[in-house]
This record gives structure tokens, C-alpha cells and sequence, in this order.
């Protein structure tokens, strides 16, 4: 159990161009989904968190308007880099919780194995 | 706000038995966590403490000192996969978000 996927696994575009990365809980319902970025070398920075239903909660310095998260069901978070410019070129890994606890550990987090964008 | 210390980088031998350490100090406390990360590669969970003591689970063993704000992992037997990054995460009080540390990169040589 507590399987997350993450599609694309990796992904090249030009700078200038959106690319859209998809989470998904595979065998549980995920009411709290997380957006991770990780440079090299560097530990994972928490950008926003994702609650089914309603807006997500961008960390300081995260500018919402150009990573723009939608999760529309409890099993589905979508994360949309928009106008992608080389500085995104990043490790972007999402994570799933279940607070209310089905089949985790409360507030486990349970990461996707991640998607690698470069953007030229 | 809240802090997580652990050591930036460790080596051991292949075999041997390697503690990691991680202080923390947060505005309450609801849980430690640790999980291992291999390079390219997205964290895996590997253990939840949120009462004191040891926990263990195979070859690898977490401890908590809630009154201390300590934890260790403890992996024994140790084999050359096991050379990766090891984070220590802790969920402060309330409705707090997980904080992660930095991460402890292990290196297991022959």
C-alpha cells in the first residue's frame, strides 16, 4: 500500500513553454499532496501544499502564479510550471499524507519518485 | 521557527554499524520521521517515532528522546546499497507542516 506515482519521469522543453507533472495515490485517498523542489546536492524544499478542494498554500518566495497547482480529487494533483525558464530546471517530487489515517501512519508522507525537468 | 540538525556526511564500513544523528527543536511535537534518499532518486520512509524509545525494523533501528529533542538511526549489517542520503523530517505541533533536515549523506565503502 501507499504507492505515489508521478508522470512524466522526466521531461525537456524550451524556455518559454508550460509543462504540467501529475501525482497521483494509487491505493489511497490522499487529502494533503506536497510539491517538493530539489537542486543538487541540496535537501528538498517544500513549495506548496495541496489540499483536495480548495487553494493550495504556497511557502514564502513561491510565486503562485507560476506554479500553479489544481487538486481536484482526492487521489490527483496536478502541478503546472508556466513560461518554464532554465532556473526551473529542477527535482520536482510530490508526496501524499493521509491525516486521517486509512492505511498510514498519521501525516506519513509517501513521495512519488519524482520528475527531472530541464528546460533549455 | 524550527531547526533540524544532522550531519552533513558519514562513512562506514561495509558490514559495521553506523548511527545517524538528528537534534531538533521545533514549537511542539508531533512525530519524527526518517527516510532514505539515493541520488536521482525521490525519498523512500523508512521509520515514525512520535513516543520514546527504539523502533526496529530489520536491519535498521530509529530511536526518539522527545524530552531531549534526539533521535538517531541505527543501520546494522551494513551493505554498499545502503550508501545513500538519510533525512530526518519532524511534525511540530499543531497544524504545522513537516520540516526536513538537511539530510546525512552516507557512504558505505569495502
Amino acid at each position: 500500500g501507499a504507492v505515489v506515482s508521478q508522470h512524466p519521469s522526466r521531461v525537456i522543453c524550451k524556455s518559454g513553454t508550460s509543462v504540467k507533472i501529475e501525482c497521483r495515490s494509487l491505493d489511497f485517498q490522499a487529502t494533503t499532496m506536497f510539491w517538493y523542489r530539489q537542486f543538487p546536492k541540496q535537501s528538498l524544499m517544500l513549495m506548496a501544499t495541496s489540499n483536495e478542494g480548495s487553494k493550495a498554500t504556497y511557502e514564502q518566495g513561491v510565486e503562485k502564479d507560476k506554479f500553479l497547482i489544481n487538486h481536484a480529487s482526492l487521489t490527483l494533483s496536478t502541478l503546472t510550471v508556466t513560461s518554464a525558464h532554465p532556473e526551473d530546471s529542477s527535482f520536482y517530487i510530490c508526496s501524499a499524507s493521509d491525516p486521517i489515517g486509512q492505511i498510514l501512519s498519521t501525516d506519513t508522507q509517501y513521495f512519488g519518485p519524482g520528475t527531472r525537468l530541464t528546460v533549455l | 521557527g524550527q531547526n533540524i540538525d544532522q550531519p552533513t556526511e558519514m562513512t562506514a564500513t561495509e558490514g559495521a554499524i553506523v548511527q545517524i544523528n538528528c537534534t531538533y527543536q521545533t514549537s511542539g511535537f508531533n512525530g519524527l520521521f526518517w527516510y532514505q534518499q539515493h541520488a536521482g532518486e525521490a525519498p523512500t520512509f523508512l521509520s515514525y517515532n512520535v513516543l520514546d524509545g527504539l523502533e526496529e525494523k530489520g536491519r535498521f533501528s530509529s530511536f526518539l528522546s522527545r524530552s531531549k529533542g534526539y533521535s538517531y538511526l541505527l543501520l546494522k549489517e551494513l551493505q554498499m546499497k545502503d550508501s545513500a542520503s538519510y533525512l530526518c523530517a519532524v511534525k511540530p505541533g499543531g497544524y504545522q507542516k513537516v520540516t526536513f533536515g538537511t539530510g546525512t549523506k552516507l557512504q558505505v565503502i569495502p
